[in-house]
C-alpha cells in the first residue's frame, strides 16, 4: 500500500541554523514526489517536486529510491521557513497522499 | 486572478443534519480533488474529478458522504446526518489538467464542526 511517512511532528531550529525535513514513502509504482508548504493562515502551497529537480527559497529535496526518501534540505533557516511542510506522493495519475507534516519553527 | 474558493469557511452542524460544502475551482482547471483534513493530520484524499466525470470516490469514508461537479466547474460535496468524526477541514483543489507533473492549487478550506 502507499504510503508517507514524516517521522517529525515538531522541528525547532535556530535562525541560519541547516534544517532537514525527513520523508520517507512507500509505493510499488514509479514514486513521484512533492513538498507543500503551509503557513500561518495561508493556503496549502507547492513548494516543490522532485521531478524538476528545482530549489525554490533555497529549499532542495533529491528523491532516493534506495533509501524511498525524498528529505527537504535548506542550508541556512530563516524566521520565514517557519511553517508547517507536508510531504505528498502522487499515486496513479492525480491524487496525493500526504505526510502527517512536520511543523518548523525557526528560532530567532 | 482568483485561486480556488471554497465556501462556507466555517460550518457548524449539529450531529444528524445534512450540509454542503462549495468549491470553485480555478477557471479552465480540468481536474477537482476533495480532501478531508482531521486535526494533526496531513490532507486525506475523498474523491476526484475529471471535468464533470467522478474518476475516484474510493476515499469517500461513507454513503453518507457524496460529491458532484455537473457542469465541470463548481462542485459540491454532500455529508447526510453528519456524525462526530466527521468533524475536520475539508479541502478542495485543482489542477489545469491530467497527468504528470501537473500543480494542484487549494483553497483555504471549509472547517466543520459537528456538535
Amino acid at each position: 500500500a502507499q504510503r508517507v511517512t514524516q517521522p517529525e511532528k515538531l522541528l525547532s531550529v535556530f535562525k541560519g541554523a541547516p534544517v532537514e525535513l525527513k520523508c520517507n514513502y512507500s509505493y510499488s509504482g514509479s514514486p513521484e514526489l512533492f513538498w507543500y508548504v503551509q503557513y500561518s493562515r495561508q493556503r496549502l502551497q507547492l513548494l516543490l517536486r522532485h521531478i524538476s529537480r528545482e530549489s525554490i527559497k533555497g529549499f532542495t529535496a533529491d528523491l532516493n529510491k534506495g533509501e524511498t526518501s525524498f528529505h527537504l534540505k535548506k542550508p541556512f533557516a530563516q524566521e520565514e521557513d517557519s511553517a508547517m511542510y507536508y510531504c505528498a506522493l502522487k499515486v496513479g495519475s492525480e491524487k496525493l497522499v500526504f505526510g502527517k507534516g512536520t511543523k518548523l519553527t525557526v528560532n530567532p | 486572478g482568483a485561486g480556488v474558493s471554497q465556501s462556507p469557511r466555517y460550518k457548524v452542524a449539529k450531529r444528524g443534519q445534512d450540509v454542503a460544502l462549495r468549491c470553485d475551482p480555478i477557471s479552465g482547471h480540468v481536474s477537482l480533488f476533495w480532501y478531508q483534513q482531521a486535526l494533526g493530520q496531513g490532507p486525506e484524499f475523498l474523491t476526484y474529478f475529471q471535468n464533470e466525470a467522478q474518476l475516484d470516490k474510493s476515499g469517500l469514508p461513507s454513503d453518507r458522504f457524496f460529491a458532484e461537479r455537473p457542469e465541470g466547474s463548481v462542485s459540491t460535496l454532500k455529508i447526510q446526518r453528519t456524525q462526530q468524526e466527521d468533524s475536520a477541514v475539508y479541502l478542495c483543489a485543482s489542477s489545469f489538467r491530467t497527468g504528470g507533473n501537473t500543480e494542484a492549487f487549494f483553497g483555504q478550506g471549509t472547517r466543520l464542526t459537528v456538535v
